[in-house]
């Protein structure tokens, strides 16, 4: 069974830091990952999609990285902004272009 | 980027009713979208695959007879949940694949604003 594991589950910082949101995968059969972000009640936005064969991609203030061998994807956000506040979700991109969602991680940036 | 639109947005119906939902790609053509359930607090779940001209594949424990899905052309594939009832409540997301040409097969999805449907 294919899990994908988001940590932390939660996450309250003040605004200014720079954050970073972790995603791990089990199995290794990987051909994208996809970090999206949601706010309550809508649905997703994609933020950042790293193909198999990269390591990592970045916007504006986004950088997320791929490590197909150690099973894992990382979000960096620097400079955190209230307006950042929102859950994020990785999604584990699997043959069929189906996607295996982690938990995700509730982020507040506080003013 | 991409545009998917959903309609409904929300939708409220009597227990034993069916209700559907439409998802939209506005601003291109998707041969593949997807569905997905999101219960309160909790990720995404697959629900099928919709596939243009073709039957719909259904993950495990997903009932088909319930959840009819039609794909009937590149911009729009609909969910029908039949006899709805309370326990099917639920937050309904779709999402369809943008295919670029000559580009890498395994592309990137784009979501729809969902359907929170509320079954009383």
């Amino acid at each position: 069974k294919q899990e994908v594991t988001q940590i932390p589950a939660a996450l309250s910082v003040p605004e200014g830091e720079n954050l970073v949101l972790n995603c791990s995968f089990t199995d290794s059969a990987i051909y994208n990952l996809q970090w999206f972000r949601q706010d309550p009640g809508k649905g997703l936005t994609s933020l950042l999609l790293i193909q198999s064969s990269q390591r990592e991609q970045t916007s504006g203030r986004l950088n997320a990285s791929l490590d197909k061998s150690s099973g894992r994807s990382t979000l960096y956000i620097a400079a955190s902004q209230p307006g950042d506040s929102a859950t994020y979700l990785c999604g584990k991109g699997n043959a069929g272009n189906m996607l295996t969602f982690g938990g995700g991680t509730r982020l507040m940036v506080k003013p | 980027g991409a545009v998917v639109s959903q309609h409904p947005s929300w939708v409220i119906c009597k227990s034993g009713t069916s209700v559907k939902i439409e998802c939209r790609s506005l601003d291109f053509q998707a041969t593949t979208m997807f569905w997905y359930r999101q219960f309160p607090k909790q990720s995404l779940m697959l629900m099928a695959t919709s596939n243009e001209g073709s039957k719909a594949t259904y993950e495990q424990g997903v009932e088909k007879d319930k959840f009819l899905i039609n794909h009937a052309s590149l911009t729009l594939s609909t969910l029908t949940v039949t006899s709805a009832h309370p326990e099917d409540s639920s937050f309904y997301i779709c999402s369809a694949i943008s295919w670029v040409a000559g580009g890498n097969s395994y592309n990137e999805q784009f979501f729809g604003p969902g359907t929170r449907l509320t079954v009383l």
